[in-house]
């Protein structure tokens, strides 16, 4: 049982270049994530999914886009890499209902240059 | 926008000092969360609390939420080396809302 997987682990952008990052569950969890973590500003909400093709927007959605075409994946795209996109992504997923806690993947860290 | 704030932001205990982090919301809870993040590593799922007044207890960490749902603390006693991480709470406003995570304290802890 993996849990939560992301990949890659470290990826380095030049500006303008273009991006996916990889979630994988394998616990058949509802709702997926993806934040990103900067330092002391903790977690952002970037954008999530209730469900299979669902998806919305969270609290720092701009120059980010998301898909969840199967249920055990959600994707995150950054079309035009900027400075202000360096950060360490996390990835989360969990069941249904609201007594469930996130699990987490352990992470992206991208460097924009 | 509901925001939820930690304090203090970093704490240096020695070895065996106990430790607290506080966590206050601006908008009433319907429940709470803690994570524990190691240095490098990912935030980890610690426990929730739902019930006004609630404590729960895990080993070494008592976990409070206060009786207007507004807020939230964390006591370690007895700090160890392994307690060293940053520890987040995460507030939902409403059922089936979205989490809101606080900012962290960053707890360090000299041997």
């Amino acid at each position: 049982n993996a849990g939560v997987t992301q990949t890659p682990k470290f990826r380095v952008l030049k500006t303008g270049q273009s991006m996916t990052l990889l979630c994988a569950q394998d616990m058949n969890h509802e709702y997926m994530y993806w934040y990103r973590q900067d330092p002391g500003m903790g977690l952002r909400l970037i954008h999530y999914s209730v469900g299979e093709g669902t998806t919305a927007k969270g609290e720092v959605p701009d120059g980010y886009n998301v898909s969840r075409l199967k249920k055990q994946n959600f994707l995150l795209g950054l079309e035009s890499a900027a400075p202000s996109q360096t950060s360490v992504y996390f990835c989360a997923s969990r069941r249904g209902g609201d007594t469930y806690g996130y699990t987490f993947g352990s992470g992206t860290r991208l460097t924009v240059v | 926008g509901q925001q939820v704030m930690q304090i203090p932001q970093y704490q240096h205990v020695q070895e065996g000092e106990d430790f607290t982090t506080y966590c206050n919301s601006s908008t009433t809870l319907s429940n709470i969360q803690w994570y524990k993040q190691r240095p490098g590593g990912h935030p980890v799922f610690l426990i929730q609390l739902v019930k006004s007044g609630e404590v729960k207890k895990q080993k070494r960490l008592t976990f409070q939420f206060g009786e207007a749902k507004k807020n939230s603390s964390l006591h370690i006693t007895a700090t160890q080396t392994t307690d060293v991480g940053t520890y987040f709470c995460a507030g939902r406003r409403s059922a089936g809302n979205m989490l809101t995570f606080g900012g962290g304290t960053r707890l360090m802890v000299k041997p």
